[in-house]
């Protein structure tokens, strides 16, 4: 079945300077690539996605690329806000009805 | 915006007790799933479930999970006899689409096995 891979496990930036957290994805089917965002005690929520027919794609200070043929992915945060600080969750979707499989998340501090 | 709900937030319970946590997805959506989350570990699929079936479950899901879709808005998931490893926070989802999900998820619940 499908695993991901998730790094850095924690990433602390100053505000203002980017981060970049990988991924890593081993089912060669897997189509469906979502990032979550987890504040302390909530939910995991959608920043975003990226489907396998795209390279890239931005929204804001977010964006993510996928290189299909080395099966990874990544998020990219710009200009980092002290509320950027969360853990981070990507996912690949696998098994027939595309259930998420999740990485280890990284835990992100963005110091003032 | 429509949101997936889950009741109780919190649940307390002894070892060898059952407990159903219940969820409400949202209303327009087909596939709901299961998740758990052990305190500070990342989010493990337990089951989808589509069309009234289970459609897919890990390992995790053994015989002492169940999911059950008693009406048309619960979607619920009882564990018969808890272990104290079955602590962790447990997330009801639920998409529109199956292969290329857009998974949006419940705010949790808390489930503690004294």
């Amino acid at each position: 079945g499908e695993n991901v891979e998730q790094h850095p496990s924690t990433l602390s930036v100053q505000e203002g300077d980017s981060a970049v957290i990988k991924c890593t994805y081993s089912d060669s089917a897997s189509n469906y690539f979502p990032w979550y965002k987890q504040e302390l005690g909530k939910r995991p929520q959608l920043i975003i996605d990226i489907r396998s027919n795209v390279g890239e794609k931005k929204d804001q200070r977010i964006a993510v690329t996928l290189n299909k043929t080395a099966k990874h992915f990544s998020l990219h945060i710009t200009e980092t806000q002290p509320e950027d600080s969360a853990v981070y969750f990507c996912a690949a979707n696998g098994g027939s009805q595309g259930n998420l499989i999740f990485g280890k998340g990284t835990k992100l501090s963005v110091k003032p | 915006e429509p949101e997936v709900t889950q009741t109780p937030s919190h649940q307390v319970t002894q070892m060898g007790q059952e407990v159903i946590l219940r969820c409400v997805p949202i209303s327009n959506h087909l596939y709901f799933y299961w998740y758990r989350q052990i305190l500070g570990q990342k989010v493990e699929f337990l089951v989808s479930f589509y069309n009234n079936e289970i459609s897919e479950k890990s390992e995790i899901f053994d015989d002492q999970f169940s999911v059950e879709r008693p009406d048309g808005s619960n979607f619920t998931l009882k564990i018969r006899s808890t272990k104290l490893e079955d602590s962790a926070m447990y997330f009801c989802a639920s998409s529109v689409e199956g292969a290329v999900v857009k998974l949006f998820f419940g705010s949790g619940t808390q489930l503690s096995v004294l």
